[in-house]
């Protein structure tokens, strides 16, 4: 079964302090997609990380991927108020044809002002 | 920008009642899901649908569910005789290919009493 673990589950920073947020998978996967979801809110795409080595970079997010570690970085640089919500990271299984987006456990991020 | 629509927002029904959730996908997108989240915690898989037919689906996924495409528009979920631990956010999502990312709706709140 594949497992997608994220650390840590809650974290709590001070504006313009950088924060790396990790997530491990426990079976081969090509992609790693990352999502950000405000409290109540759905869950909005943030990078799609396509293969080994792939890094994407949106504003003060810096996404990366290791396929052979299995590992995945969320990095964020000065962190602002308005980062604060949960973010998850999600592998897809195929089997068969068949596809499954499996999430992790999602970090809870909140920036103090 | 095209956007995956749920309705309704909020459900609150009696348990042992039935109950339909309905999702309008993207209109040029092949593959849907319904995923659920208790309580702003972790990201359930429940079912995926491809070509007019159940993809995968979850251990979560039994005989009470079902899930629909009765048109060409409509992607629907239907729990047959609720129980007190249905209650959760459903959010319906839908992809263009096999492995892009998705786009989710904005959910349903279901509540079971």
């Amino acid at each position: 079964e594949l497992k997608v673990e994220q650390n840590p589950l809650f974290l709590s920073m001070q504006e313009g302090k950088n924060y790396t947020i990790y997530c491990n998978y426990s079976t081969t996967s090509d992609r790693l997609y990352w999502y950000r979801q405000d409290p109540g809110k759905s869950l909005e795409s943030l990078f799609v990380l396509l293969s080994n080595g792939a890094v994407k970079q949106e504003g003060r997010l810096m996404a990366s991927l290791d396929t052979k570690a299995r590992l995945s970085t969320l990095h964020i640089t000065a962190a602002v108020h308005d980062l604060s919500a949960t973010y998850f990271c999600a592998v897809i299984r195929t089997t068969s044809g068949t596809y499954k987006y499996i999430f992790g456990t999602g970090t809870r991020l909140k920036v103090l002002a | 920008e095209p956007e995956v629509t749920q309705t309704p927002s909020h459900q609150v029904t009696q348990m042992g009642q039935e109950v339909i959730l309905r999702c309008v996908p993207i209109s040029n997108h092949l593959y849907f899901y319904w995923y659920r989240q208790i309580l702003g915690q972790k990201v359930e898989f429940l079912v995926s649908f491809y070509n007019n037919e159940i993809s995968e689906k979850s251990e979560i996924f039994d005989d009470q569910f079902l899930v629909e495409r009765p048109d060409g528009s409509n992607f629907t979920l239907k729990i047959r005789s609720t129980k007190l631990e249905d209650s959760a956010m459903y959010f319906c999502a839908s992809s263009r290919g096999p492995n892009e990312k998705l786009f989710f709706g904005s959910g349903t709140q279901l509540s079971v009493l």
